[in-house]
C-alpha cells in the first residue's frame, strides 16, 4: 500500500530515557516532516526535510534530534525523554510546499508517554 | 511570527444544520489553504484545498472559501451528519527561515460535534 508509515505506535517510556521513532513514505515525495500534537490538539511543525536535507527547524530543544538516510525515511531520536514530551508524534510527507503545492500525507501517529 | 488564526474552538450543531469554521493568516505569500479532518484517535486527512488564485470551491456538501485580501479563508460544511463530527484544522503554507522554503502552519483546531 502507498503510504506513510510510523513505527512504534505507542511508546511508554520512563524519564531520562532515549527513544527513536521512524517513519517511511513510498509516496515518491520529496519533504517530509514530524509534527508534535499535545493534549489540547495543537498540531506543531517539529522538523521538514527536503531530499535528505534539514529546511525548518523550529525551536525544538537539541534533544530531538532528526534523521534522514534517503528521502522516503526521516527518522526521529529523542535523548533524556521529560514529562512535556508526551504527545503525539505525526510523520508526514508531501511535493514541496510553494513549489508543488498539494496535500500532506500523515502517518498513523506514535504516541508517546513518558512516565 | 506567521501564524494561523482559527475559530471557534469548538461547535456543536444539529444535525442537517450548516458549521462554518474562520481562519486567518499573516504572511502574505501564503498560496495554498488546505483543510484536515482528523477523527478520535486517527490521522489528519485532507478533506478540501484552495489555492491562492481561486476564491471558492466546492466539494458536495464542503465548500471553502477565500479572500485574500482579507486573509481569511473559511470551511463551509452544509447537511451536516453525525459522521462530520471530528476536530476539523486549516494550515496554510508559510514562508520558511531559509530562503525558498516553505511550510504547513496548522490552525488551532476546531472540534465539531453534531448532534443527532
Amino acid at each position: 500500500d502507498t503510504a506513510v508509515s510510523q513505527t512504534p505506535k505507542y511508546l511508554v517510556t520512563q524519564m531520562g530515557n532515549d527513544k527513536s521513532i521512524k517513519c517511511e513514505q513510498n509516496l515518491g515525495h520529496d519533504t517530509m516532516y514530524w509534527y508534535k500534537q499535545d493534549s489540547k490538539k495543537f498540531l506543531k511543525i517539529m522538523f521538514s526535510y527536503n531530499n535528505k536535507e534539514l529546511i525548518i527547524n523550529e525551536t525544538v530543544p537539541n534533544r530531538f534530534s532528526p534523521k534522514s538516510p534517503d528521502k522516503a525515511h526521516l527518522n526521529l531520536h529523542i535523548n533524556s525523554l521529560e514529562l512535556g514530551d508526551s504527545a503525539v508524534y505525526f510523520c508526514a510527507s508531501s511535493f514541496p510546499p510553494g513549489r508543488v503545492t498539494g496535500e500532506l500525507f500523515f502517518g498513523e501517529g506514535s504516541r508517546l508517554t513518558v512516565l | 511570527g506567521e501564524n494561523v488564526e482559527q475559530h471557534p474552538s469548538t461547535l456543536s450543531v444539529q444535525e442537517g444544520d450548516s458549521a462554518v469554521i474562520k481562519c486567518t493568516y499573516s504572511d502574505s505569500a501564503s498560496n495554498y489553504f488546505p483543510w484536515y479532518k482528523q477523527e478520535l484517535g486517527k490521522r489528519p486527512q485532507l478533506i478540501i484545498d484552495i489555492r491562492s488564485n481561486v476564491g471558492e470551491k466546492k466539494d458536495q456538501r464542503i465548500a471553502v472559501t477565500l479572500n485574500k485580501t482579507a486573509k481569511h479563508f473559511s470551511l463551509h460544511i452544509t447537511e451536516t451528519q453525525p459522521e462530520d463530527s471530528a476536530v476539523y484544522f486549516c494550515a496554510a503554507t508559510t514562508r520558511g527561515t531559509t530562503s525558498g522554503t516553505y511550510k504547513y502552519i496548522f490552525g488551532t483546531g476546531t472540534r465539531l460535534k453534531v448532534l443527532a
